[in-house]
Order: C-alpha cells, then structure tokens, then sequence
C-alpha cells in the first residue's frame, strides 16, 4: 500500500523559500510520479507540478514557473518541493500525491503540510 | 490555465440523488478521458472518487459514478447519505501536459 508521509507545518518571511519533503517507499519512489498540490485556506485545490519517476517531461503550471523546484532523493526515497520569493499568497497546504504511469489521477496523497507565509 | 467551471454547493435530502457539473473547454475536459473526482472532508486530504471519467477505485461505494459529454463531465452521487456531505473536486489532464482542477462543490445532505 503506497504511503506518503510529508514534513511539518512551518513559518516563512516574505522572499523566502520553504522546502516541503515527502517520503514514501522504495518502491513507490521508483514506480510512482509524484504530483504537488495546494490549497490556500477556504480554498480550492491547486495543481502545481509533477516530478517524474523515470525523469521524463516535468511540467509546472505556469503561474509557478522560475519559482518553483522538483527534486528527488533516491538515497531516502523523497522527492522535495521548494517555493521561492514567497508572498501571504503562498500561504497554503502543499500536498503530495502518487500517481502511476500513465494513471492521470492522484491516489493517495500526503497528510500536507501548512506553510505560513507572514511578516 | 483557468480553473474548470462548477458550481459552488449542490444539497439533497438522504437517499436522493444528485449530479455536480465540471465544464472546461476542448483543451481539457473535452481532449481525452483523463478526468478524475476527489472527496475532500474539512481538515482531511482528498480522496479519488472517479478516474478516467467513469472509473470508480475499488473501495469507493457504487453510489458514485461519473460521465462526460463534450466539455462537460459530471459526477452523480445516489442515494446521498450524510457521510457524503463533503467538497468535491473534478480535475481534467490538459493538452499541454498539465492539470487543472475545477473551483470545488460543496455537497450538503438536508
């Protein structure tokens, strides 16, 4: 059973950066995409990006491009999301969620993790 | 990308029916099958309902379906009880390799 397990809330200035983690099996590390979601709050969902198990096309929405980076870690089966130049806007849910090749939907997703965005 | 168009809360009486509505355009909804729907109760992570438009995952009552026409894909839940009431979500896989998702329905049971 695929699991994914994120990292905790945390507390950002304005024009930092925050890196979210998401760990999951060996095994779904190497079989699954991994997908990242927001939700700001009272919010709807958000698609972010997707970072690919194989390593192929890896696109993002375009309202993160140049500001957000996918990256994965074979040697602890997790794959990191980092937001730069943050603003209150980015104050949010970021999720992670698996999806098998070729599958197109998200099953199942990360506990998410609250990233506060204040001065 | 715009979000995918429906409406905001849809109610029934336990054991009606009801149908959400998830309008996109032929970039998205109406290019392919790859439209899926998510549960979401407040304080959790939302959860697969439908995939590939019609799919249902095993573990996901037979009171759910869904369908497309055009542009358009809907979602029925039947015979409603209270443990549906929850905010829905459709998503759509876009021509440009994206994904986009629709704005969220809250689903009230009277």
């Amino acid at each position: 059973q695929v699991q994914l397990v994120q990292s905790g809330a945390d507390m950002k200035r304005p024009g930092a950066s925050v890196k979210v983690s998401c760990k999951t099996s060996e095994y779904t590390f190497a079989n699954y995409h991994v997908h990242w979601v927001r939700q700001a709050p009272g919010q709807g969902l958000e698609w972010m990006g997707i970072s690919r198990f194989n390593g192929g096309n890896t696109p993002f929405a375009q309202k993160f491009q140049g500001r957000l980076t996918l990256t994965r870690d074979t040697s602890t089966n997790t794959v990191y999301m980092e937001l730069r130049s943050l603003t209150s806007e980015d104050t949010a849910v970021y999720y992670c969620a698996t999806e098998r090749d070729f599958a197109y939907y998200f099953n199942p997703w990360g506990q998410g993790a609250l990233v506060t965005v204040s001065s | 990308q715009s979000a995918l168009t429906q409406p905001a809360s849809v109610s029934g009486s336990p054991g009606q029916s009801i149908t959400i509505s998830c309008t996109g355009t032929s970039s998205d909804v109406g290019s392919d099958n790859h439209v899926s729907w998510y549960q979401q109760h407040p304080g959790k992570a939302p959860k697969v309902m439908i995939y590939e438009g019609t799919e249902r995952p095993s573990g996901v009552s037979n009171r759910f379906s869904g369908s497309k026409s055009g542009n358009t894909a809907s979602l029925t839940i039947s015979g409603l009880q209270a443990e549906d009431e929850a905010e829905y979500y459709c998503c759509s896989f876009t021509r440009t390799y994206t994904y986009v998702f629709g704005g969220g329905t809250k689903v009230t049971v009277l």
